[in-house]
């Protein structure tokens, strides 16, 4: 079974701290992706890796960016923390390229903002 | 820009009813609609539907892709308390393999 693990399951941070939220995947996958939800407003797409190093922007990336240093860890940084960045936070990865597979997700870290 | 749109946003059932959820997309070369059921924790893969494969089933749960109507259901019969959950709509499109667009999902509460 696919394993996707995020470090902390509930964090609270004060307005204009630098956050880390940590992803770690443990299949080998080439593909990571990070989403924020909101009630009403589904899973929107942050970020997203196809590999090692590389990252692309998603939807919503202000405010964001990300790091992916080796395959199965895909970290998400809010530089500057803001209220308005309380939310959901979820981590996917799944195999790259053409196949045909699903992604699979981690718990999610609950992000508070004060 | 690619869009999802599910309804209802929330539905409230007893126990032994059956259920319909929708989906409709407006995106460009379509690849796949996937649903997943959210509890309390990580989203759950349900189906995979594309092109070659526009209908899944499993146990009580069934979906159906209309690729005429840009649009699928998915069917819950006889449902149970356990099948309370977000449900969520994602399709894959356009020239980024594997990204997703998601729907704003349904709530489905199945009351004993």
């Amino acid at each position: 079974d696919v394993k996707v693990t995020q470090s902390s399951r509930y964090l609270v941070k004060r307005t204009g701290e630098k956050v880390f939220l940590e992803c770690v995947q443990d299949m080998d996958h080439e593909n990571m992706f990070w989403y924020r939800q909101d009630p009403g407003l589904g899973l929107r797409l942050i970020y997203f890796s196809y590999d090692v190093k590389m990252k692309e922007k998603g939807d919503i990336p202000e405010g964001y960016s990300v790091s992916r240093e080796k395959k199965e860890r895909f970290s998400l940084i809010l530089e500057s923390a803001s209220t308005n960045q309380t939310s959901m936070y979820l981590c996917a990865s799944r195999p790259g390229g053409f196949s045909n597979q699903p992604q699979h997700f981690g718990d999610g870290t609950r992000l508070s903002i004060l | 820009e690619d869009k999802v749109v599910q309804s209802p946003l929330s539905l409230v059932v007893h126990e032994g009813d059956t259920v319909t959820l929708n989906c409709s997309y407006e995106v460009t070369n379509f690849r796949s609609l996937l649903w997943y059921k959210q509890e309390k924790k990580a989203p759950t893969f349900l189906f995979m539907l594309t092109s070659s494969g526009i209908e899944k089933k499993s146990g009580r749960l069934s979906s159906i892709l209309d690729k005429k109507e840009l649009s699928s259901i998915l069917n819950i019969t006889a449902t149970q308390t356990g099948d309370s959950a977000i449900y969520l709509c994602a399709v894959e499109a356009g020239t980024s393999y594997g990204k997703l667009t998601f729907g704003q999902g349904t709530i489905l509460t199945v009351h004993p």
